[in-house]
Parts: structure tokens; C-alpha cells; sequence
């Protein structure tokens, strides 16, 4: 079983929906949790980091159920510019930082 | 800010020869990694460094695969002999080696085996 899995997709949605990713982390040690985006043919750049409490930024909103070992991102009024690939990352002690296979997102005009 | 340097940013090679990456991460960031992609397996962790130091080495694939910090601004991602298979996106990142920081990802080598 991989550390962090996600849903690979293709999310393929119109221009102003909104759409949630999910993803599950396996270590219960994880400390840290981040959403990073991947364009095509570029490096990962963060998002966002997730918080216990829930974070947001713009129309990006990140949740993390500790419980559940369970992390999301919404992303609300999508645009053109959204379309990539966003990778769900865990971070270890020890520095170790484990990222999903990535959801690939599409938003049509 | 130069961020992370990669070099090459391209490099297509023979099977079984020796391939060498090269990666100068941020100055005053004390952690490096490597990072492989590929569409069938995303971006695996192949080995870390702090301060200079290998940490985890468990993503390297093979004994094929090895790595160096010789210093605080420089690694290498060496695999001889090269196969195939190892045909990726290789990925450097650095980071100040704090717990919850991001990692700032270098441009990434494309590297062909034929």
C-alpha cells in the first residue's frame, strides 16, 4: 500500500464549479500535511499547507481528519488557470516528505 | 533568488552507461532531496540528505542508483549502469530542514535511456 494515495482522475469540469480532491495518508506518524500543484512539464510548486483546524486561501479551502487519516482540498469557482495536476503530501519526522501519485484536473471553458 | 539548479535539463544516453545529475540546492537550505516521476508511479522519494548527511536511502531503487553532498551546495545523482527503464523526470528540492517546510523543487533533468 502506498503511504499517500489519491485519486488520479481526470476531474474534467466546467469553469465556475467547484470541485473537492481527497487523499489518504497510511502513516499515522505523519506531522505535516501540504497540497502542491504540478503543471505540465514544470516542477511542483506548494499550494498550501493543511491545518487540523481547516485553512483557506482565496477560493482554496484544505481539511485534515486526523482520525481518519484523511485530507482534502475544495476548490470553489474553478478557472482555466486551475487546470494541473495537485499532489497531496505528507511529512514525516525526520524530514521525510511522501507525496501521492497526483489528481489531474481539467477546467473547461 | 536562483533556486534550485538542475543540470542537464535534458540527457539522452545509450543503456549501460553512466549517468550523472547534478543539483545546487538554495543557499542556507540544509536538506536535499531526489525525486523521480514517472506516469506510472508519480514522483517517488529516492534518497535525503541533511547537513550533508544521507538520512534515507530506502526510495533508491537499485545499487545501480547513488548519491553524494560532498558540500552544502552541491549533490549527485549518479546510475551506472543506466537502463531503460530508468527513463523519469529526476526532481532535486531543498528546503530549510524545518519541520513543516516546503520544499522548493529544482526544474528537473528529463532523462532518456534508449
Amino acid at each position: 500500500r502506498k503511504e499517500v494515495e489519491q485519486d488520479p482522475g481526470p476531474f474534467n469540469v466546467p469553469e465556475g464549479a467547484t470541485v473537492a480532491f481527497n487523499c489518504t495518508y497510511s502513516n499515522s506518524a505523519s506531522q505535516s500535511f501540504f497540497w502542491y500543484r504540478q503543471d505540465c512539464r514544470k516542477e511542483p510548486k506548494l499550494l498550501m499547507s493543511v491545518y487540523s483546524s481547516g485553512n483557506e486561501d482565496g477560493r482554496f479551502t484544505a481539511q485534515l481528519n486526523r482520525a481518519s487519516q484523511y485530507i482534502s482540498l475544495l476548490i470553489r469557482d474553478s478557472k482555466l488557470s486551475d487546470s494541473a495536476t495537485y499532489l497531496c503530501v505528507a511529512h514525516t519526522g525526520g524530514f521525510k516528505t511522501i507525496f501521492g501519485a497526483g489528481t489531474r484536473l481539467f477546467v473547461k471553458a | 533568488d536562483a533556486g534550485v539548479i538542475q543540470s542537464p535539463r535534458h540527457e539522452v544516453t545509450e543503456m549501460g552507461q553512466e549517468v550523472t545529475l547534478r543539483c545546487k540546492p538554495i543557499s542556507g537550505h540544509n536538506s536535499l532531496f531526489w525525486y523521480r516521476q514517472t506516469m506510472m508511479r508519480g514522483l517517488e522519494l529516492l534518497i535525503y540528505f541533511n547537513n550533508n548527511v544521507p538520512i534515507d536511502d530506502s526510495g533508491m531503487p537499485e545499487d545501480r542508483f547513488s548519491a553524494k553532498m560532498p558540500n552544502a551546495s552541491f549533490s549527485t545523482l549518479k546510475i551506472q549502469p543506466s537502463e531503460p527503464r530508468d527513463s523519469a523526470v529526476y526532481f532535486c528540492a531543498s528546503t530549510l530542514g524545518l519541520e513543516g517546510e516546503k520544499l522548493f523543487f529544482g526544474s528537473g533533468t528529463q532523462l532518456s535511456v534508449l
